[in-house]
């Protein structure tokens, strides 16, 4: 079975500043990785997943994450944060490609001003 | 692209009746369709399966006859919350897979909110 951690329910960052979003994961054999947002009240937007290949994978409005195969985990990461980033970020796990996703529960992110 | 809809995108309802929740894939087919439910402030549980001509898969835990899903085309599923009680009331979450390119990826509706009275 897979699963993965969020460890952080919140996480806050001044504007401007680098922020980093954790996530640790747990599957047999090879992982399909994946990070999407969530704005109040709104479905899931997909900002960006790991397959295969690099580890740093880039993804939409200026994210990123970094598979680390070793300490089982892929963090998003953001050099530069917006108020606007402000939202519920999930990290998701599948084992097999096209298959039903394990969310992590989540990490509410707060840029301030 | 990989728009996927969900209608209504909310609905309130008196105990005891039923609620169908579509889920649509706009431009592109999907032979696989997942529906999640998410409670406030909670991660998202897979609740079933939805597979395009056949009977969908529900997770353990799940009542089926109460949750029916029927995926009749490539680009449309649907939920029905039968004889809801207000314990049903959640974010009912869809997703779709796209049969023909990125097919590792799902694309996510916007959510239905039910209210049961």
């Amino acid at each position: 079975a897979q699963s993965v951690a969020q460890p952080e329910d919140q996480v806050n960052v001044a504007e401007g500043n680098p922020l980093t979003v954790k996530c640790t994961y747990s599957v047999s054999g090879n992982p399909y990785l994946f990070w999407y947002v969530q704005y109040p009240n709104r479905g899931l937007q997909f900002l960006l997943k790991y397959i295969t290949g690099d580890n740093l994978v880039k993804g939409s409005y200026g994210f990123e994450a970094e598979f680390n195969k070793s300490q089982t985990s892929f963090h998003l990461k953001k050099p530069s944060a917006l108020v606007s980033d402000s939202a519920l970020y999930f990290c998701a796990v599948s084992a097999l490609s096209g298959y039903a996703l394990n969310f992590g529960k989540g990490t509410s992110l707060l840029v301030t001003p | 692209g990989a728009v996927v809809s969900q209608h209504p995108s909310r609905v309130i309802c008196k105990s005891g009746t039923s609620v169908k929740i579509e889920c649509r894939s706009l431009d592109f087919q999907a032979t696989t369709m997942f529906w999640y439910r998410q409670f406030p402030k909670k991660s998202l549980m897979l609740m079933a399966t939805s597979n395009e001509g056949s009977k969908a898969t529900y997770e353990q835990g799940v009542e089926k006859d109460k949750f029916l899903i029927n995926h009749a085309s490539l680009t449309l599923s649907t939920l029905t919350v039968t004889s809801a009680h207000p314990e049903d009331s959640s974010f009912y979450i869809c997703s779709a897979r796209d049969l023909y390119r990125a097919s590792d990826t799902q694309y996510f509706g916007p959510g239905t909110r039910l209210t049961v009275l």
